[in-house]
């Protein structure tokens, strides 16, 4: 149980286009969902907390304008990295949980390449 | 403020040897702690969690850590290490927020890479 699929796993896109990931929750309603970005041979640094039905909290430093993030149902969110420049790439790491004192379950990740 | 300190970025062990995986945390109150691991270009994967219950935490895969006050240590160890467990672990301890409602915050350490020798 507790699965979570990410899609797409890996994205080449050209600059200044943007792209969209979804994170679902396959097997349980997720009230929070959380975006993590992850640098090379760096750890997971929290981008923003996603919680359905409501406007997601971001983390100090990570544009709300530029990383776009819709909970929009209890097993899906997505975020859309707009105007997508080569800074951008990383790798997208979404995670899922069923709130309160409950884990948090990883998806996949998205390795995004802005050439 | 919550923090972890895991305190190497890589360990080598043979197989068949044990594994000791060091983690320090600093937390103003009883905290929640897990150790993830990570292969690469994957996602993380739960291994075990300590939310103040026993002390010795049993995880999947034959990891288990001990969480120890006294230390401010949640050291995650395996009597005997396999291949398959060459992976990045973290260690990562939860703030709580948000009266507790939307879920904890995970705050993660920077991650062992543990190599494993046959």
């Amino acid at each position: 149980g507790a699965v979570v699929s990410q899609h797409p796993s890996r994205v080449i896109c050209k600059s200044g286009t943007s792209v969209k990931i979804e994170c679902r929750s396959l097997d349980f309603q997720a009230t929070t969902m959380f975006w993590y970005r992850q640098f090379p041979k760096q750890s997971l640094m929290l981008m923003a907390t996603s919680n359905e039905g409501s406007k997601a909290t971001y983390e100090q430093g990570v544009e709300k304008d530029k990383f776009l993030i819709n909970h929009a149902s209890l097993t899906l969110s997505t975020l859309t990295v707009t105007s997508a420049h080569p800074e951008d790439s990383s790798f997208y790491i979404c995670s899922a949980s069923q709130g309160g004192n409950q884990p948090q379950h990883f998806g996949d990740g998205t390795r995004l390449s802005i050439l | 403020a919550q923090s972890v300190t895991q305190l190497d970025s890589h360990v080598s062990v043979s197989e068949g040897t044990p594994v000791l995986l060091r983690c320090n945390y600093s937390s103003s109150y009883s905290p929640s702690l897990f150790w993830y691991v990570q292969h690469p270009n994957k996602g993380l994967q739960l291994l075990l969690k300590y939310t103040s219950a026993a002390t010795l935490v049993k995880g999947i895969n034959g990891f288990e850590a001990e969480f120890k006050k006294s230390e401010t240590s949640f050291h995650l160890t395996k009597p005997s290490a396999h291949m398959s467990d060459a992976a990045e672990y973290f260690c990562v301890v939860s703030e709580t927020y948000m009266e507790d409602e939307y879920g904890n915050k995970l705050v993660f350490g920077a991650g062992t890479i543990l190599r494993v020798k046959s």
